[in-house]
């Protein structure tokens, strides 16, 4: 079966721009989440969506946001961008999020200049 | 503080040796426990997983990983390594209450010499 893709792959965006990130989960699972991947923090957990409800939520600012839709498929938005939110953002889907595996895409590239 | 540890940034194993990645957590709960091995410029594939049972987990790859709750580690292990298995390899850990929430190390590079 298909695996989590995310779209676009690749993007490169200028200091205060907006950028939204796709991510549409394998087929029957219900649980979404989001992390960021730099050289300098490693990976870090940004929110969790579970039935288009945001269940979990790390330590970033407001500046990150997410939302999943009935179809599960789900979005991030990072508004203002700054320098240092170049980095890849892989999504994650479980089948509920809880006990289950989680399995990755391939990630979105965001460079910010 | 709840955190996971790696404390090989970057191993050499010549091709057909033995390998061993370390890693050892700090968690308040139940831990579930998982590795992640990713390719340059890919995402992460799940090598293998434990939640509870045995502590002896088998995953793929030929790669096996032992639990062992009174060292809080987790080590990977992989009798003989192939040039195909250089990349980073990640431990990561969790807990139910916790959902997807996992709290990753920083990664051991493998390079694999002929």
């Amino acid at each position: 079966k298909a695996g989590v893709t995310q779209t676009p792959r690749y993007l490169i965006k200028t200091r205060g721009q907006q950028v939204t990130l796709s991510c549409s989960p394998i087929s029957g699972h219900r649980s979404v989440s989001w992390y960021q991947q730099t050289p300098g923090q490693g990976l870090q957990f940004l929110f969790e969506y579970f039935s288009e409800t945001q269940r979990n939520k790390g330590n970033f600012p407001g500046r990150f946001s997410g939302r999943q839709f009935s179809n599960s498929r789900s979005e991030m938005n990072v508004s203002t961008l700054e320098l240092g939110d170049s980095a890849l953002y892989l999504c994650a889907s479980s089948r509920t999020g809880t006990g289950n595996t989680i399995y990755f895409g391939e990630g979105s590239w965001l460079t910010v200049v | 503080a709840q955190s996971v540890t790696q404390p090989d940034i970057h191993i050499t194993v010549s091709e057909g040796a033995s390998l061993e990645l370390r890693c050892n957590y700090s968690y308040g709960a139940t831990p579930y426990l998982f590795w992640y091995v990713q390719s340059p410029g890919q995402g992460l594939q799940l090598l293998l997983k434990y939640f509870s049972g045995d502590t002896l987990v088998q995953g793929i790859k030929g790669f096996e990983a032992e639990f062992k709750r009174s060292q809080s580690s987790f080590n990977l292990r992989k009798p003989s390594v192939h040039w195909s298995d250089a990349a980073e390899y990640f431990c990561a850990v969790g807990a139910e209450q916790a959902g997807t929430a996992l709290i990753f190390g920083k990664g051991t590079t493998l390079s694999v010499s002929s």
